[in-house]
């Protein structure tokens, strides 16, 4: 099994900010992985796939970098519509999630 | 336009078997592009992916569910399901269907979910 690691599980900040969300795994995945946004009541959304492709109409301030174990997704400049959770997940083999990040308003 | 709607019982007893259907409109199960997945949501575990399936009818499942889960594909009426056995409130979550997309490197990421469904698991 892959394990995923995010961090940190919430986050407070304000509209304009720079945040940035860590994924670990346990085993390397190479470039692997996807980004996703939930709303409460919502499916996830797609943000971006194979590391730090942007999925179609994604915003720009969304950049997601990393390979092997270690990745990061940067929002760089928070947006009212971005308070949500995010979930990285691995698809390497077989596919896991992250345990999430809440970005709430500061 | 892609949508993929999820349908069934909203209600199981425990050690009953657990019965969805995705259905798929704005493209085919036949496709050779894409493979077709249920993932699911509950609060004690987060988001688990359950498995997945390609119009041949290969399909993957998870280590932990594996023997309890079987995923199917309808050509015919162009829908996908999920059939879960012996349940119990572990089982309890929302189920989504979604259909995953090569990323152009043979791997395939969860590129459009449904709405998701509740499913409970009490009796």
């Amino acid at each position: 099994d892959i394990q995923m690691t995010q961090s940190p599980a919430t986050l407070s900040a304000f509209v304009g900010d720079r945040v940035t969300i860590t994924c670990r795994a346990s085993q390397t995945i190479s470039n692997w992985l996807a980004w996703f946004q939930q709303k409460p009541g919502k499916a996830p959304k797609l943000l971006i796939y194979k590391t730090s492709i942007l999925e179609s109409g994604v915003p720009s301030r969304f950049r997601g970098s990393g390979s092997g174990t270690e990745f990061t997704l940067t929002i760089s400049s928070l947006q009212p519509d971005d308070f949500a959770t995010y979930y990285c997940q691995q698809y390497k083999h077989f596919r896991t999630f992250g345990q999430g990040t809440k970005i709430d308003i500061k | 336009q892609l949508q993929l709607q999820e349908s069934g019982p909203g209600l199981v007893k425990p050690s009953e078997t657990l019965s969805l259907t995705c259905t798929v409109s704005g493209d085919s199960v036949s496709s050779s592009n894409y493979y077709w997945a249920w993932v699911r949501q509950s609060p004690g575990k987060g988001l688990e992916w359950i498995g997945n399936i390609f119009f041949t009818g290969n399909a993957y499942y998870n280590p932990s569910l594996k023997s309890r889960v079987t995923i199917s594909v309808d050509r015919a009426t162009n829908h996908f399901s999920l059939k879960m056995t012996s349940v119990t409130a572990a089982d309890t979550a929302v189920y989504y269907c979604a259909r995953e997309a090569d990323d152009r490197s043979g791997y395939y990421f969860l590129a459009s979910w449904g709405q998701g469904t509740l499913v409970t698991v009490s009796s």
